[in-house]
């Protein structure tokens, strides 16, 4: 069982790019969720999906969507890359909203 | 505005000896409130759960604590190890949330 996949692991990208980082898991999770990390800063919620259909806005969800087609995939996608955004993204889930979450092993997103 | 608040920001002792994280926090409603482990390069990985009834839970070496009344909670680490190097997060559930401290970074030396 893998539990929760992102994909890639590390990226250097362009400003002005569009990125997806992708998320899989294949626990039968309900809710997903996105955070990045920045140093010095608790994770901080960009979107979350309490079940497949539904997404919703976190704290800082400005400059990223999310889709959640079907319940293992979790896709982040960054419409036009800025320097601010580089950050650690991790991708996690749980079995109903607000119960233990499970993360993955994190994006190192660099944009230049 | 809810929020979590961890100290000390970050603390190196020597292996075999034991330690204190604290976490403060402001959050309402309060559901429950977890403690995490952050190797680095990897994600957080959940250590132990508390409920508001609850007021110590431990797992192996690690022993949490909550004081629901003054919204406080520490997390003991007994006999530290080399492992034990890694970030602490605190997080609090107000709902179907979660509210994450900024942790704090623990280096344990031989």
């Amino acid at each position: 069982i893998a539990g929760i996949t992102q994909a890639p692991t590390s990226q250097i990208l362009a400003a002005g790019r569009r990125m997806t980082l992708r998320c899989t898991q294949d626990m039968r999770h309900n809710a997903m969720y996105w955070y990045r990390q920045d140093l010095g800063l608790g994770l901080r919620l960009i979107h979350y999906s309490n079940t497949a259909g539904t997404t919703g806005k976190g704290e800082v969800p400005d400059g990223y969507s999310v889709s959640r087609a079907n319940t293992d995939d979790f896709p982040l996608t960054l419409a036009s890359a800025v320097p601010s955004q580089t950050s650690v993204y991790f991708c996690a889930s749980s079995v109903e909203p607000g119960t233990e979450a499970f993360f993955g092993q994190g994006t190192r997103l660099t944009v230049v | 505005k809810n929020q979590v608040e961890q100290s000390p920001q970050s603390l190196i002792i020597l292996e075999g000896k034991n330690c204190t994280l604290q976490c403060n926090y402001t959050v309402s409603p309060f559901s429950n409130l977890r403690w995490y482990k952050q190797d680095t390069g990897r994600g957080p990985v959940s250590l132990t759960i508390m409920t508001f009834s609850e007021n110590t839970k431990s797992n192996g070496r690690y022993t949490a604590t909550l004081d629901a009344d003054t919204k406080q909670s520490s997390l003991h680490i007994t006999a530290s190890q080399l492992s034990d190097s890694a970030s602490y997060i605190c997080v609090v559930t107000p709902g179907q949330n979660f509210v994450f401290g900024p942790g704090t970074r623990l280096s344990v030396l031989p």
